[in-house]
């Protein structure tokens, strides 16, 4: 069975800094990897995704994610952090035993504050 | 419009009634699906949906149920909620194809008293 694990539970980085959010997941098979962010009261956001091809992947506002295959690990990076950006990142793995992502495994989320 | 609609939005239930949380979507997508998020736990697939004739259990389906009422709508059910119940209730969809990506409704937030 698929998991995702996100170590961090809450990270707390000023405003200006770099950020990396951590993600290992587990699957038998080259996965499709997903960063949603769910900002206070709202729902999921797709920040970026990784089905194949260039391990490095951009996103939207800023944020980019390395696919390592010999790390398991899809981890999350953005240069300089805006306040904005606090919110909850969920790290999520897609199955790819039908070709499709037919279901979304999520890790248990990392809350991330900025201070000014 | 959103284009995955959840209602209600905010629910205050008693231990044993029935509730029902509906979704709607006009992305077109095939796919549908039910997940509960709570505190530290992340989301959790309830229950997913391929077509209309097509309903699978999640990791946590014990105590729900669902009706893919047509192509568009799916929802879910909770024949006799209990308080550990109490969580935010996610719909999503996906287009059943190759390289596409869950679109998630504004979630509802249940509770159950």
């Amino acid at each position: 069975a698929q998991s995702v694990t996100q170590p961090d539970i809450h990270i707390t980085v000023s405003e200006g800094a770099s950020l990396e959010l951590r993600c290992n997941y587990s699957y038998g098979a080259t996965p499709y990897l997903f960063w949603y962010v769910q900002s206070p009261g709202q729902g999921l956001q797709l920040l970026l995704k990784y089905f194949s091809g260039d391990t490095l992947v951009q996103g939207i506002k800023g944020f980019e994610a390395e696919f390592k295959r010999s790390q398991s690990s899809f981890n999350l990076r953005k240069p300089s952090v805006h306040w904005s950006d606090a919110a909850e990142y969920f790290c999520a793995v897609g199955d790819t035993g039908t070709g499709t992502a037919s279901k979304l495994t999520f890790g248990t989320g990392t809350r991330l504050q900025v201070t000014l | 419009d959103a284009d995955v609609t959840q209602t209600p939005r905010n629910r205050i239930t008693k231990t044993g009634k029935r509730i029902m949380l509906e979704c709607s979507q006009t992305k077109g997508h095939d796919r549908m699906y039910w997940y509960r998020q709570d505190p530290g736990l992340g989301l959790r697939l309830i229950y997913y949906s391929f077509d209309v004739k097509d309903i699978n259990k999640g990791e946590i389906s014990d105590g729900y149920s669902v009706s893919r009422q047509a192509q568009a709508k799916f929802s879910l059910s909770l024949e006799s909620a209990i308080p550990n119940q109490t969580a935010l209730y996610f719909c999503a969809t996906m287009r059943g194809r190759a390289n596409t990506e869950a679109f998630f409704g504004q979630g509802t937030r249940l509770t159950v008293v």
